[in-house]
């Protein structure tokens, strides 16, 4: 069974660093991309960037290119989302979906991943 | 940066059926997909690269393409398929992947 398995809940305060993980298991790691999804509160999902653990290829919106760092280990088969410093407005559910190389549909989602900043 | 276009809500009764639109420059290139997210919930895929559907979605959701616009279609609406739903796309050059705004469907 195809699994992505993301890290919990956090609460941080404005300027904190923090890296969240999706953990994939059930398929081959290192053939499909991964994508982190981003909804704030009561708003619609935002796509924020991709990576593919194989090669490391790694693409960001121009939203949000530069606010983050996404990352693979594909040893331990988790993929990461880093920010260095966190603001306020990124207080949101994030998801990590998977996707086929040379499709454009993720066909697996973590369970989503609830980051509030707050001071 | 690239955008795809959705009604912000569209309503139906039981049994009727309910087209959702999306509609956006690169839609001729590239193939679409369509999620459905319920409360609380993660997104789940419902139709991909335009017109395929998982398996275990059910037969009464179809998708189509035509030109700078992909729909879907929901014959015989449910109340269990009240929800969002997102179309999901890329721009010309597959490199920028995006969401639709979503559109809220209530079943009346």
């Amino acid at each position: 069974e195809v699994q992505l398995e993301q890290s919990g809940a956090e609460v941080k305060k404005p300027g904190e660093s923090l890296r969240i993980s999706c953990k994939g298991s059930g398929y081959r790691f290192t053939t499909y991309w991964i994508a982190w999804v981003r909804q704030m509160p009561g708003k619609g999902l935002e796509w924020m960037g991709i990576i593919y653990p194989g090669d490391s290829d790694t693409r960001y919106s121009p939203s949000f290119q530069g606010q983050v760092t996404i990352s693979a280990d594909k040893s331990i088969l988790t993929a990461y989302l880093r920010w260095s410093s966190l603001k306020a407005s990124d207080t949101a559910v994030y998801y990590c979906a998977r996707a086929a190389y040379g499709r454009l549909s993720f066909d697996s989602w973590g369970q989503g991943t609830l980051v509030t900043v707050s001071s | 940066s690239y955008e795809l276009t959705q009604p912000p809500s569209v309503s139906v009764s039981p049994g009727q059926t309910a087209r959702i639109t999306c509609s956006g420059d690169a839609l001729p290139k590239q193939h679409a997909s369509w999620y459905q997210q319920k409360p609380g919930q993660a997104p789940v895929v419902v139709i991909y690269q335009d017109t395929e559907r998982p398996s275990g979605i059910p037969e009464r959701f179809s998708g189509s393409a035509s030109g700078t616009t992909v729909t879907l279609t929901i014959s015989g609406v449910q109340a269990e398929d009240e929800a969002d739903y997102y179309c999901q796309s890329a721009d010309t050059s597959g490199t920028y992947w995006v969401f639709g705004g979503g559109t809220k469907l209530t079943v009346l």
